[in-house]
């Protein structure tokens, strides 16, 4: 298993503005995501995070919108851009070691006003 | 169709009752299958997880696949007040994007 922190686990923002969320990891890894989950909605995986490489977004999630970095193999962010009321929600990192096993943070509370 | 298919609930059972949980999903890529339990404003957390059709068991807990019917379950025996949470199923295909497909998740209150 992983242990997964985020930063921070919540915050209440203004429309319009940014948010940057943290997620650090006590080991290396490779694959990691960034999920959002809606009340009453599934997890949504928003992109992959792959150190040394692009992220790479699922249908409906952009760039632009939700800019990721991955620095090194046990951290990344993403930032939640130009906010609106619609992007209130819990956004989740994972991590998966291995195929067919992923671990999740405690996760990050937004709500934009 | 959804490609997984989950059972919001809510779903109340005593203390002691056996609880099952399932899952009907459309995509017969996946190959490996998980439930995770999630308390409230926390992050979901791995239960158990499988490859095959058949049972897997874990103390209280048993996972079951059957691939032919695209059909899982999670059973809980012995039901406790601290069972109370939501519970996913997720599942995964083959190949090199580990990207999980995940239900919407079933809300279970056990009550002493």
């Amino acid at each position: 298993s992983a242990v997964i922190s985020q930063k921070p686990s919540r915050d209440i923002c203004q429309r319009g503005t940014s948010l940057t969320i943290q997620c650090q990891v006590d080991s290396q890894v490779t694959m990691m995501f960034w999920y959002r989950q809606q009340p009453g909605q599934s997890l949504t995986l928003i992109a992959t995070a792959n150190q040394g490489s692009e992220a790479t977004y699922e249908s409906g999630f952009v760039i632009d919108k939700f800019p990721i970095s991955r620095p090194n193999l046990t951290f990344s962010t993403l930032t939640v851009s130009n906010m609106s009321p619609e992007d209130s929600s819990i956004y989740l990192c994972s991590v998966s070691p291995q195929e067919g096993s992923q671990y999740f943070g405690p996760g990050t509370r937004l709500l934009v006003l | 169709q959804k490609e997984v298919e989950q059972d919001p609930g809510p779903l109340s059972v005593p203390e002691g009752a056996i609880v099952s949980l399932n899952c009907t999903y459309s995509n017969s890529a996946f190959q490996y299958f998980m439930w995770y339990r999630q308390y409230s404003r926390k992050g979901p957390e791995l239960l158990m997880y499988t490859y095959s059709s058949g049972n897997k068991e874990d103390g209280r807990f048993t996972a079951q696949v059957d691939k032919s019917s695209k059909y899982i379950s999670l059973f809980i025996r012995d039901s406790q007040p601290s069972d109370s949470a939501t519970y996913l199923c997720a599942m995964g295909g083959g190949g090199s994007n580990y990207k999980l497909t995940f239900g919407k998740g079933t809300l279970l209150t056990v009550n002493p």
